[in-house]
């Protein structure tokens, strides 16, 4: 039973550039988290997404990110015109019910030059 | 909102126990978590406690609750090289879906 996979696992790109971080939830989940780690910090909820739906993106930057999970594919993240702040880690999480315990994947690093 | 707090460093001998405390402003949470984070890893959920629980034992790992005082701790029995990661406590608040975490602990076991 493959756990929550992401991919990359390590993403760079030059100021300006778009970033597609990609996570596919475990076997039977349907609830999907985004969290972001930045540098000597915890991790920070950004966004949920059921199949088709953001329920909450409470903690999305309000420009440039926008998140994503089709009824067929991966959930994917997407940052336009990424700075140099934008760097971290970027987790995803799932669960087979909204408030059921989540589990994570390896996350992705993106780091902007 | 809530805060959590934890501190940002410990350092140990192996063989000794390590305690790694975090304190939390929001009393709503119904369960309450720790994970291990290796270098370059992701997160590795070691136990939780529900929030109606005093104490919880799980092999080397020992978490204790103190609702009044809003304190959480992670005692590792017996620590080994193999548990130098970075521990994160996570709160789950009732009703929501967003976990709180901490800034995290880095543990360093010395040999």
């Amino acid at each position: 039973n493959a756990g929550v996979m992401q991919n990359p696992r390590h993403l760079v790109r030059r100021r300006g550039q778009e970033a597609r971080l990609r996570c596919s939830p475990m076997k039977g989940h349907s609830h999907v988290y985004w969290y972001r780690q930045l540098p000597e910090e915890g991790l920070k909820f950004m966004v949920y997404l059921q199949k088709e739906n953001i329920i909450d993106e409470s903690g999305m930057p309000k420009e440039r990110f926008s998140a994503e999970f089709p009824k067929e594919g991966p959930s994917i993240l997407r940052i336009q015109q990424v700075v140099r702040g934008d760097s971290a880690a970027y987790f995803c999480a799932s669960s087979d019910q909204e408030y059921n315990e989540q589990f994570f994947g390896p996350g992705t690093r993106l780091t902007v030059l | 909102g809530e805060d959590v707090e934890q501190s940002l460093f410990l350092s140990v001998r192996e063989g000794d126990s390590s305690v790694i405390n975090c304190t939390y402003t929001d009393s709503s949470s119904t369960y309450l978590y720790w994970y291990k984070q290796e270098p370059g890893a992701g997160l590795q959920l070691l136990t939780y406690i529900f929030s109606n629980m005093d104490m919880k034992q799980d092999q080397r790992l020992t978490v204790l609750l103190n609702k009044k005082d809003k304190h959480l701790s992670l005692r590792i029995a017996d620590t080994q090289t193999g548990d130098s990661a970075i521990y994160f406590c996570a709160g789950g608040p009732s009703g929501t879906y967003k976990y709180i975490f901490g800034t995290g602990t880095r543990l360093k076991v010395l040999a």
